[in-house]
Order: C-alpha cells, then sequence, then structure tokens
C-alpha cells in the first residue's frame, strides 16, 4: 500500500532554514508527480508546490516563491522541501501528497525566535 | 487573486443528503479545473474522496459523488453517517502548475 513519511520539521527561527524530506514507497514513485501541501494551526489548507514525475517542471504558490524549492530523487523515492528565509507565518504542518492520491501524515514546521 | 470558495459550514440530518459546493470568485468552475475533495477530521491527515470531478479514491464509499453544478464543483453526502462530521476541502487546478484549495466545509451531522 502507499506510504509517505515525512520528516525534518522542527523549530527554527525567522530567517533560518530547514529541509523536509517524504519518503514514499507502494507505487512507482517515478511515474507521478508529487506535492506538498501545508496547514496552519487551526487554518485551512495550502497548496505549496508541485514537482513533475522527472524533476524537469516544479511550481510553487507565491507565497513561498523564491524561498522555496522542491526536488525529488527517483533512485532514492524521495522528495524534497528546502525552505529558506522562514517567516512566522511558515509555521504549518506540512504534508507530502502523490499527485490525485495519497497523503503523507505530515511534519510540524515551528518558525519562532 | 483568484479565490476558491465554499461554504463556512453546513448541518445535515443523519440519513439526509447535503451537497457542498466549490466555487471561483470570478469566472465559472468546469471539469478543466481537474477539482478534487478532501475529507479532514481533527488531528488527522486530509483523506482524499473525489479526484478530477468525479472519481472517487480507493475505498471511498459511494454515497459521496462529485458533479458540476451549474458554475461550481460539488460534493454529494447521500445518507449522512455521523462519522462524516468533518471538514471538506476542495482544490482546483489553476492551470500553469498552480493549485488552490477552497476555505473548507464544517460539516455537523445532527
Amino acid at each position: 500500500q502507499v506510504l509517505l513519511v515525512e520528516s525534518g520539521g522542527g523549530v527554527v527561527q525567522p530567517g533560518g532554514s530547514l529541509r523536509l524530506s517524504c519518503a514514499a514507497s507502494g507505487f512507482t514513485f517515478s511515474t507521478y508527480g508529487m506535492h506538498w501541501v501545508r496547514q496552519a494551526p487551526g487554518k485551512g489548507l495550502e497548496w505549496v508546490a508541485l514537482i513533475s514525475n522527472d524533476g524537469s517542471n516544479k511550481y510553487y504558490a507565491d507565497s513561498v516563491k523564491g524561498r522555496f524549492t522542491i526536488s525529488r530523487d527517483n533512485s532514492w523515492d524521495t522528495v524534497y522541501l528546502q525552505m529558506n528565509s522562514l517567516r512566522g507565518d511558515d509555521t504549518a504542518v506540512y504534508y507530502c501528497v502523490k499527485d490525485a492520491g495519497d497523503w503523507g501524515q505530515g511534519t510540524l514546521v515551528t518558525v519562532s525566535s | 487573486q483568484t479565490v476558491v470558495t465554499q461554504e463556512p459550514s453546513f448541518s445535515v440530518s443523519p440519513g439526509g443528503t447535503v451537497t457542498l459546493t466549490c466555487g471561483l470568485s470570478s469566472g465559472s468552475v468546469s471539469t478543466s479545473y481537474y477539482p478534487s475533495w478532501y475529507q479532514q477530521t481533527p488531528g488527522q491527515a486530509p483523506r482524499p474522496l473525489i479526484y478530477t470531478t468525479n472519481i472517487r479514491s480507493s475505498g471511498v464509499p459511494d454515497r459521496f459523488s462529485g458533479s458540476i453544478l451549474g458554475n461550481k464543483a460539488a460534493l454529494t453526502i447521500t445518507g449522512a453517517q455521523a462519522d462524516d462530521e468533518s471538514h471538506y476541502y476542495c482544490a482546483l487546478y489553476l492551470g500553469s502548475g498552480i493549485s488552490m484549495f477552497g476555505g473548507g466545509t464544517k460539516v455537523t451531522v445532527l
């Protein structure tokens, strides 16, 4: 069965960086686009980024463009989210999502001094 | 600035039918927006229900159905059950790789 396991969350100071990882299993990873979606505490869902199946195309929400970078390693069935210049409003649970499919359980990122 | 709109809340009686909608601040939703729907209970990750307008995700009961109604995407729950009490989110593909979620609808079964 499909399994998506996020890691790398934690507490970081404003202006800092963090890299999230999402290890995938149970499907042919290299044939699916992958998304990151986040949810601030008590708020709704916000789409963050998408990477195509081969990594050649990447798309970002305006709120993270220029600060976040999505990437993937199809040899390791893993997708990443490099987050730089973090701000308080980036505080959220970050979910890894298989295109038109399953969600991971999420990893919490807290940006606070 | 495009906004995806959803009703903030809905109540439905057990066994009843409720239709949630997903619209755009400007323009009409069509199948070209590949509407999808997700269910989320507190403390849990969202569960995919419907993608590409009306295709149920694996394991989703057929009391959940998706459609286009007028100028909006719609999620209909037929024969509502107590454990359908959740937040429901829609997402639309806006083109050029960009997707956007609606603000969510809180459904109460009582």
